[in-house]
């Protein structure tokens, strides 16, 4: 299958500072990668859906001018948390969608374990 | 939007048994719908899909049933290993793969 990679893998920081998150498709275009947030033994959150070259799309509930996402290429999206706070702790996830002949199939990344002190 | 529910939260099974895990939707107009395993700290991994246009798919010990009408999907796994063990999500989605919506997760342990 496809390889997304994620870096960094985990990050602590201290609150107010502001964390920035890669996600890269290693072997594929991904004109759409996607962001979750996971928090411990809880499911997949979609946060936010990133277009290459456009605005981001956020979903209900999720501050834009906190999750700053940028999808300037085709193979790279990042998320910003900025001005994180200790409840931003989580474990933040991306997925690059992979367009098929017929169907297309969403990669995950492993995933980045942020902790704000 | 959609609203998907997974039943159990846990399941426990002897090595060998078989398990499985159900998924209830809300949008009659989803027509995707994963299966993903997902080991602590890692990431999601899918492990079997099904569209709308079938109503059951089989691959090897997995298998995935839809039901359109009641508007549910099952897991299930036979012959059970102790490297099954992991979290299992469900998702549906309206527009193919983009905008999953998943399901709470079910912790699968298999004891040998």
């Amino acid at each position: 299958g496809a390889v997304v990679s994620q870096h960094p893998s985990r990050v602590i920081c201290k609150s107010g500072t502001s964390v920035k998150i890669e996600c890269r498709s290693l072997d594929f275009q991904a004109t759409t990668m996607f962001w979750y947030r996971q928090f411990p033994k809880k499911s997949l959150m979609l946060m936010a859906t990133s277009n290459e070259g456009s605005k981001a799309t956020y979903e209900q509930g999720v501050e834009k001018d906190k999750f700053l996402i940028n999808h300037a290429s085709l193979t790279l999206s990042t998320l910003t948390v900025t001005s994180a706070h200790p409840e931003d702790s989580s474990f933040y996830i991306c997925s690059g969608l992979l367009a098929g002949v017929l169907y297309n199939e969403q990669f995950f990344g492993p995933g980045t374990r942020l902790t704000v002190l | 939007g959609e609203n998907v529910e997974q039943h159990p939260s846990t399941l426990s099974v002897q090595e060998g048994d078989s398990a499985v895990i159900k998924c209830t939707y809300s949008d009659s107009a989803s027509n995707y719908f994963p299966w993903y395993k997902q080991e602590l700290g890692k990431r999601p991994q899918l492990i079997i899909d099904i569209r709308s246009n079938v109503g059951e798919k089989k691959d090897q010990r997995i298998a995935v049933t839809l039901n359109k009408t009641a508007k549910h999907f099952s897991l299930h796994i036979t012959e059970t290993q102790p490297e099954d063990s992991a979290v299992y999500f469900c998702a549906a989605s309206l527009t193919g793969a983009n905008n999953l919506f998943f399901g709470t997760g079910t912790r699968l342990t298999v004891i040998p």
